[in-house]
């Protein structure tokens, strides 16, 4: 156990679905990660939210939208996903300090969510 | 993005032995971190390293930095079949980017 909760732990979709992964921290961190895992690939920083601002978005198709309504929940929504999204998604949380510059610290990751997009 | 380049993709070895597996980055680093992974699960922290030590321990494991070299590396003493999993770097550029990491399987 994390700290960090991903519902669901795994999800098959269509391409023209709607659907949400959530991710919730317990560590009291205030900052939150998206990241996606695809095979051969390395892991791949989606958004960065630091007190619920979103400070990052990695060139991310649209077609992926993040949510960060408090600093201890994350959700990433999705609509008209493509088969290569299929992935897994992984929401991480650390304890950052404010200011540009300040270092991530120690990562904690969920367990992620599997998506398959048919 | 800057991110560690893990070495080599995959190792093989018997329980009892030693694993190493080495990093590469490219710019200048405040700090490098080791995580793990066990197949399709989330990731583990193990040790952070910052840019000012060499060398450091953390039970079985030893990660030293050699910034002049860019380089790091993970020992893993008297290996365990339990140890088997992915073993990824990290590197930071306003937040941490990840290699593709190292795959490695102890076998009893």
């Amino acid at each position: 156990e994390t700290g960090v909760t991903q519902t669901p732990r795994h999800l098959v979709m269509g391409m023209t679905n709607k659907k949400s992964l959530k991710c919730e921290q317990h560590l009291g961190h205030n900052a939150m990660y998206w990241y996606k895992q695809s095979a051969k690939k390395p892991l791949e920083l989606m958004f960065v939210y630091n007190f619920k601002e979103q400070t990052e978005n990695n060139s991310v198709p649209s077609r992926f939208s993040p949510e960060c309504p408090n600093s201890s929940h994350l959700f990433l929504h999705l609509h008209t996903l493509q088969p290569e999204d299929s992935a897994l998604y992984l929401c991480a949380s650390s304890r950052r300090a404010q200011g540009q510059g300040a270092n991530t610290g120690e990562l904690f990751f969920g367990e992620g969510s599997r998506l398959t997009v048919l | 993005s800057q991110q560690g380049e893990e070495d080599p993709q995959a190792l093989s070895i018997q329980e009892g032995e030693n694993a190493t597996m080495n990093c590469s980055y490219k710019t200048s680093i405040n700090n490098l971190q080791w995580y793990r992974q066990n197949s399709g699960r989330g990731l583990v922290h193990l040790i952070l390293i910052r840019s000012n030590e060499r060398e450091k321990h953390s039970g079985r494991l030893r990660v030293t930095l050699d910034t002049s070299k860019k380089s790091s590396s993970l020992l893993i003493t008297a290996s365990r079949a339990a140890d088997t999993a992915s073993y990824f770097c990290a590197t930071e550029e306003y937040a941490l980017n990840f290699g593709k990491g190292t795959s490695l399987l102890v076998t009893p």
